[in-house]
């Protein structure tokens, strides 16, 4: 099992929709997760943190779910900027100062107008 | 004001050349990092760094030289450049080591080995 895994998609959108992305992350001990946003040619950047409770920013909502060892993105309102390829990040924890932060393969996402 | 800057942003070179990339942060963070994205647009960690001195050493090649002078900066050099070298090589700083704090990345520098 991939230690974090997410559909490549590609999800293709209309204007105004609501799309829901979902990850699972092998590593039960993991601690630390964040969705992040990668334009095409361009470096990732961090989208949101995601933390236990749920948290919400905007149009953006992120959940995480341990039991099953998964996190989500949900983007309400989808707008033509939204388009771009998602990354799921957890932190593979195993105890000290070698845990990384480990980044699933990406879905993209394209927002028809 | 860019927080974390690499260059080169684009680097074409033959096979078998050397060449280093520099990076720099102005975010006083401790930790610094490489990232190889590859074709297939996966993001792999190859080195971290805290403060100057190696964390993680992800099994990359020893063609790979990582050099830290200071907690600001974090340059690879690589040596004997080969096809499978070609991808995009983001550096990365973060406040805290271990996975606990987002990365900041830089704008990455494309490689090509013809």
């Amino acid at each position: 099992r991939k230690e974090v895994e997410q559909d490549p998609g590609p999800f293709n959108v209309p204007e105004g929709a609501t799309v829901a992305f979902n990850c699972t992350y092998s590593n039960s001990a993991s601690q630390s997760f964040f969705w992040y946003r990668q334009d095409c040619r361009k470096e990732p950047k961090l989208l949101m943190s995601v933390y236990s409770s749920g948290n919400e920013d905007g149009r953006f909502t992120a959940q995480l779910n341990r039991a099953s060892q998964y996190i989500s993105l949900l983007i309400r309102d989808s707008k033509l900027s939204d388009s771009a390829t998602y990354l799921c990040v957890v932190n593979q924890n195993y105890g000290g100062a070698t845990n990384k932060l480990i980044f699933g393969t990406g879905t993209l996402l394209a927002v028809q107008p | 004001d860019t927080a974390v800057s690499q260059t080169p942003k684009y680097l074409v070179t033959q096979m078998g050349n050397d060449k280093s990339i520099k990076c720099e942060q102005n975010l006083g963070h401790d930790t610094m990092y490489w990232y190889k994205q590859d074709s297939k647009k996966f993001l792999k960690i190859m080195f971290s760094y805290n403060n100057k001195e190696l964390i993680i050493n992800e099994t990359v090649p020893n063609r790979f030289s990582p050099k830290s002078p200071d907690k600001a900066h974090l340059n690879l050099h690589i040596n004997s450049l080969e096809l499978g070298d070609s991808a995009v090589y983001f550096c990365a700083s973060s406040q805290e080591q271990g996975g606990s704090s987002p990365l900041h990345f830089g704008n990455g520098t494309r490689l090509t080995v013809t």
